[in-house]
């Protein structure tokens, strides 16, 4: 069953923060972070495993909770770079194949 | 960086004809996987494979596709009999073992005419 994200998208000027969430009705193992840019492949960002961790990287974190069976994607201090469409991807032990979500777009304005 | 790779990066068929999708996952790498994404649309899975056989395969991978790794380093999805409904962008990826990100090539856009 695919995780459910929310917002559908996002508008953001340069600068201004976003998060992006992820939820499913399934108890989780992992919650993978992808994003996508026009007509290329998902690029990896971050993997949470279970155990309610927040991760990092530059601007861009993520938390996990387990209990809520969601995961939150944080992007502060948006940039032009950020733009694109972000998916979860959920699994339920350790290589099992990702179910994604349909996706965020975000966009960034100067 | 070790990378996915695909090919070809786009292949036009015509309705009814068998077309055959490449991908070199990275070397180390022990699960792969087929995905699809139509045009605008999310990311979905269509099957994973693991020690030469098929791990697991989602409802839209019916009979007419098919995937083999024919090498050590080739790993191939077949799709019998095309449909207009196939078109769409075919991504492989790869991951290792454990709890790791799955690398993804930068896919074959398949378009069925």
């Amino acid at each position: 069953q695919q995780p459910v994200q929310s917002p559908q998208a996002v508008i953001l000027r340069e600068g201004e923060d976003a998060v992006i969430n992820c939820s499913s009705s399934k108890a989780l193992y992992s919650v993978h972070w992808y994003r996508q840019k026009h007509g290329e492949a998902p690029v990896f960002l971050m993997i949470l495993l279970k155990g309610g961790e927040q991760k990092g990287h530059d601007k861009i974190s993520a938390s996990f909770n387990e209990k809520k069976q969601q995961s939150s994607l944080y992007l502060t201090a948006s940039q032009l770079s950020y733009s694109g469409t972000y998916f979860c991807g959920t699994g339920n032990s350790g290589n099992t194949p990702l179910v994604f979500g349909k996706g965020t777009r975000l966009s960034v304005i100067a | 960086e070790p990378e996915v790779t695909q090919t070809p990066s786009h292949q036009v068929t015509q309705m009814g004809q068998e077309v055959i999708l490449r991908c070199v996952p990275i070397s180390n790498h022990l699960y792969f996987y087929w995905y699809r994404q139509i045009l605008g649309q999310k990311v979905e899975f269509l099957v994973s494979f693991y020690n030469n056989e098929i791990s697991e395969k989602s409802e839209i991978f019916d009979d007419q596709f098919s995937v083999e790794r024919p090498d050590g380093s080739n790993f191939t999805l077949k799709i019998r009999s095309t449909k207009l409904e196939d078109s769409a962008m075919y991504f492989c990826a790869s991951s290792g073992q454990g709890h790791t990100e799955a690398f993804f090539g930068q896919g074959t856009r398949l378009t069925v005419v």
